[in-house]
Parts: structure tokens; C-alpha cells; sequence
């Protein structure tokens, strides 16, 4: 069955230093991956998305993830993380099945220390 | 363009009754899916509807139900509430047969008690 590990429930970070999340994914294709940001009292929004191609994508807000194929992960990285950033973040996997789903994972949440 | 507006922002409800909660994606999207998210379980795919029609469903009990009206509208039912049902239940849309990105609306938090 399709699923997404976030195995950090929670990661806290100074601001100015760099943040990585990390994302494992199980599925038995290609994957369609996804990271997407929930912060207090807002929707979820896309950061970034991977179909093919280019195996470093970049999103926005200056995020960006490594789709590895070999380890079924797609971590999100920033260099330099901002109070702003801290928020919720979720990785998903689109998964065509029928339709298409997305299937996300149980979320990390990112506190920033000043 | 609106977003994707979810309503009631937030209902409580007791043991037992039923709910409705309502969906409106953003114009031109044809496909919507529900989910429900609770604190440590991220978010649990309920259903998804294209053209009036359910393409996929998570793995939840016959209580929870939906529908898509052809104006691409969608309704969510939970019948017989329980304490676990309490959730805070997110519509998204989506343009695209591929459904490659979902847009979200803020979502409804359901209480029961």
C-alpha cells in the first residue's frame, strides 16, 4: 500500500540556520511527490512538487527537495529558515489509482528560535 | 478567482446526530477531494469526486458519505457522530483530471461531545 513516513514530529531550528525535513515515501511506481506548508490558522499550500526531470526542485518561499529514488525519499531543505517559516509541513505522494489520490504524511512541525 | 470555500467554519454537534458539511471549489475545478485531520495523524483521505462521480475512497466506515453536485459543489455526511469524529475536515479542489496540485479551503472544525 501507498504511504508517506515524516519521521519528525516536530524539529526545532534557530533562524538564519539551515532546515532539512525529511520524507520517506512508499509506492511501487513513479511517484508524483509534493511538500506542502499549513501555518496557524491558514489552509495548506503547495511549496513545491516533483513529476520527472530534475531530481532537485525548487519551490517557493526559497524551499527546495531531493526526490531519491534509491532511498524513497524526498526531503525538503532551506539554507537560511525565517520565524516566518515555522509552520506545518506535510509530504504527500499522488498515487493514480482509478483516479488520482494524494496520500500525505502524519506532518512535521517546525518551531524557529530567534 | 475565489478560493475554495468551505462552510460551516465551525460546528458542534453531540453523540449520535448527523452532519453536513458544505463545499465550494474554484471555479473551473471539476475535482474535489475531502480529508480529515487530526493532531498526530496528518491527513486522512476520505473521498474524491470528479464529474459528479466518486473516483476514490479512503478507508473509513460507511458513516462518512459524499456527493458532487453538477455546479462541481460537493457535501460530506458523517451519520451517527462519535468523540472520534471530532476533526478538523479539509475540502480541496483540484482543475486537472491529473489532480497534480490541490487547492485547499480552510476547513471545517467539527466538535463532538
Amino acid at each position: 500500500a501507498q504511504s508517506v513516513t515524516q519521521p519528525d514530529i516536530h524539529i526545532t531550528v534557530s533562524e538564519g540556520a539551515s532546515l532539512e525535513l525529511r520524507c520517506n515515501y512508499s509506492y511501487g511506481a513513479t511517484p508524483y511527490l509534493f511538500w506542502y506548508v499549513q501555518s496557524p490558522g491558514q489552509g495548506l499550500q503547495l511549496l513545491l512538487k516533483y513529476f520527472s526531470g530534475d531530481t532537485l526542485v525548487q519551490g517557493i518561499k526559497g524551499f527546495e527537495a531531493e526526490f531519491k529514488r534509491s532511498q524513497s525519499s524526498f526531503n525538503l531543505r532551506k539554507p537560511s529558515v525565517h520565524w516566518s517559516d515555522a509552520a506545518e509541513y506535510f509530504c504527500a505522494v499522488g498515487v493514480v489509482a482509478g483516479g488520482f489520490k494524494t496520500i500525505f504524511g502524519a506532518g512535521t512541525r517546525l518551531f524557529v528560535k530567534a | 478567482k475565489a478560493g475554495v470555500t468551505q462552510t460551516p467554519r465551525y460546528l458542534i454537534k453531540t453523540r449520535g446526530q448527523q452532519v453536513t458539511l458544505s463545499c465550494s471549489p474554484i471555479s473551473g475545478h471539476r475535482s474535489v477531494s475531502w480529508y480529515q485531520q487530526t493532531p498526530g495523524q496528518g491527513l486522512q483521505f476520505l473521498f474524491e469526486y470528479f464529474s459528479e462521480t466518486q473516483r476514490n475512497k479512503g478507508n473509513f466506515p460507511g458513516r462518512f458519505s459524499g456527493r458532487q453536485f453538477s455546479n462541481s459543489r460537493s457535501e460530506m455526511n458523517v451519520s451517527t457522530l462519535e468523540l472520534g469524529d471530532s476533526a478538523l475536515y479539509l475540502c480541496a479542489s483540484s482543475p486537472d483530471l491529473a489532480n497534480e496540485k490541490l487547492f485547499f479551503g480552510s476547513g471545517t472544525q467539527l466538535s463532538v461531545l
